[in-house]
């Protein structure tokens, strides 16, 4: 098993469509929590981070962890054709300086017009 | 300000030659990641510095690859004697000491052996 499982998709939805996006993980020390979006052949944009359980929201992005399932969740709400990218979960277990990030493959996602 | 910026954006190399990427992270970071991301594979991490110094080296896939860093800022990621397998996209990413779940990534260097 590997410690973070995303589902790769595709997932197509129409504009204006709430967008739900999940990994699951495995190692119970996982703390950080983050979601990046990357456009195609682009670099990985960090979109928001959440530390241990709870929700997070940012304009049209909420971001929640429930770490007794070891699950997380990206939500999405009125999705736009610019939101159209690979979401990638990434989880760490501490803060400092050279902890790794610990990725899942990553969703691919279309918002049509 | 500015981001991290990464040099080639693109590399085709023939098989067996040696190959550098460059990377100069966000002003101020102190640390700096090297990733791998290869098609199917998510990102793999490879190797982390603190100033000049690497004291993670664990997720260098060979002895091929090495990375130095100089002056607390640039680092260089090479690859000798590459081989297909090494194809993909090179990702470097920088954070301060204490954030490291806040890592800034840049565009990336897409490696192509033929």
């Amino acid at each position: 098993q590997k410690e973070v499982e995303q589902d790769p998709g595709p997932l197509s939805v129409p504009e204006g469509a709430i967008v739900s996006l999940n990994c699951t993980y495995s190692n119970s020390a996982f703390q950080y929590f983050m979601w990046y979006r990357q456009y195609s052949r682009k670099g990985p944009e960090l979109l928001m981070y959440t530390y241990s359980s709870g929700n997070k929201e940012d304009g049209r992005f909420t971001a929640q962890v429930d770490k007794s399932s070891k699950y997380i969740s990206l939500f999405i709400r009125d999705s736009q054709p610019s939101d159209s990218a690979t979401y990638l979960c990434a989880m760490s277990a501490h803060s400092q300086a050279g902890t790794a990030l610990i990725f899942g493959k990553g969703t691919t996602l279309s918002v049509s017009s | 300000g500015a981001g991290v910026s990464q040099s080639p954006s693109n590399k085709v190399t023939e098989k067996g030659k040696d190959v550098e990427l460059r990377c100069d992270p966000i002003s101020g970071h102190t640390a700096l990641y090297w990733y791998r991301q290869s098609l199917g594979q998510g990102l793999e991490f490879l190797i982390y510095f603190q100033g000049n110094s690497a004291p993670d080296k664990s997720g260098l896939p060979s002895d091929r690859f090495s990375a130095e860093r100089t002056g607390g800022s640039v680092s260089t990621l090479t690859i000798q004697r590459t081989q297909q397998e090494d194809s993909a996209v090179y990702l470097c990413a920088s954070s301060t000491p204490h954030g490291s779940y806040e890592q800034y990534f840049g565009p990336g260097t897409r490696l192509t052996v033929t």
